[in-house]
């Protein structure tokens, strides 16, 4: 079965501790994007990536760093210099970056 | 900047009574207009992809429709399991990322 996974489904952090978001798809999309959402709010841009070994900043990146060493894999690391992580984290990869975004689970991050 | 702005925020519906969601948006260089569909707790879920004005897309009960300054969502004689958030998104020349509205939670009672 084709499809993106994330994980954890809940994470929980205490102030001041990096964690690590995993994004995982196997649809052999070139293209991998991090959301963040936020109650009432839309979703906001906070990483993609095009290609391997290559990503760009979105709206939201300040406090967070991503890798893209393997097509399949993009995880997003959010560290303590993120002021209000909690929040609902979503990743989307799409075939080429014009191409329609498809979605994973996502991960609920509370900080406790 | 590109915007959207999605209305009503919330709408209730009985069962069978049809209506319509609202996605305006301002975008340089439309690429493309999606819909997505999300229930509490999950990732959205693509239900369309608009590209040019006058197009228009159906599934099901859904119809989505597109002008050159808004796009909207019909829901025909909906059922309860039609109950969700509905998201619009546009991407504009750049292509590199979809900006959101803020969605419009949809609850249709039996």
């Amino acid at each position: 079965d084709g499809g993106i996974t994330q994980s954890p489904k809940y994470l929980f952090r205490k102030e001041g501790q990096n964690v690590t978001l995993s994004c995982e798809q196997n649809l052999n999309h070139d293209a991998m994007y991090w959301y963040r959402q936020d109650p009432g709010q839309g979703l906001r841009l906070i990483y993609y990536s095009q290609i391997v070994n290559d990503f760009q900043k979105g709206d939201i990146a300040e406090g967070y760093s991503v890798s893209r060493e393997k097509k399949e894999s993009f995880p997003l690391t959010v560290t303590s210099a993120q002021k209000n992580p909690t929040a609902f984290y979503l990743c989307a990869s799409s075939l080429e970056s014009i191409d329609t975004q498809y979605f994973g689970p996502g991960t609920r991050l509370t900080v406790l | 900047e590109d915007q959207v702005t999605q209305s009503p925020e919330a709408l209730r519906l009985q069962e069978g009574e049809s209506s319509s969601l609202n996605c305006s948006y301002t975008v340089s260089g439309l690429r493309g207009l999606f819909w997505y569909r999300q229930d509490p707790g999950k990732g959205p879920e693509f239900l369309f992809t608009l590209y040019s004005a006058g197009e228009e897309k159906e599934k099901e009960r859904l119809k989505a429709t597109l002008t050159k300054k808004e796009s909207f969502l019909h829901i025909t004689a909906p059922k309860p399991e039609d109950s969700a958030t509905y998201l619009c998104a546009v991407q504009g020349a750049a292509g590199n990322k979809l900006t959101f509205g803020g969605g419009t939670r949809v609850l249709v009672k039996p």
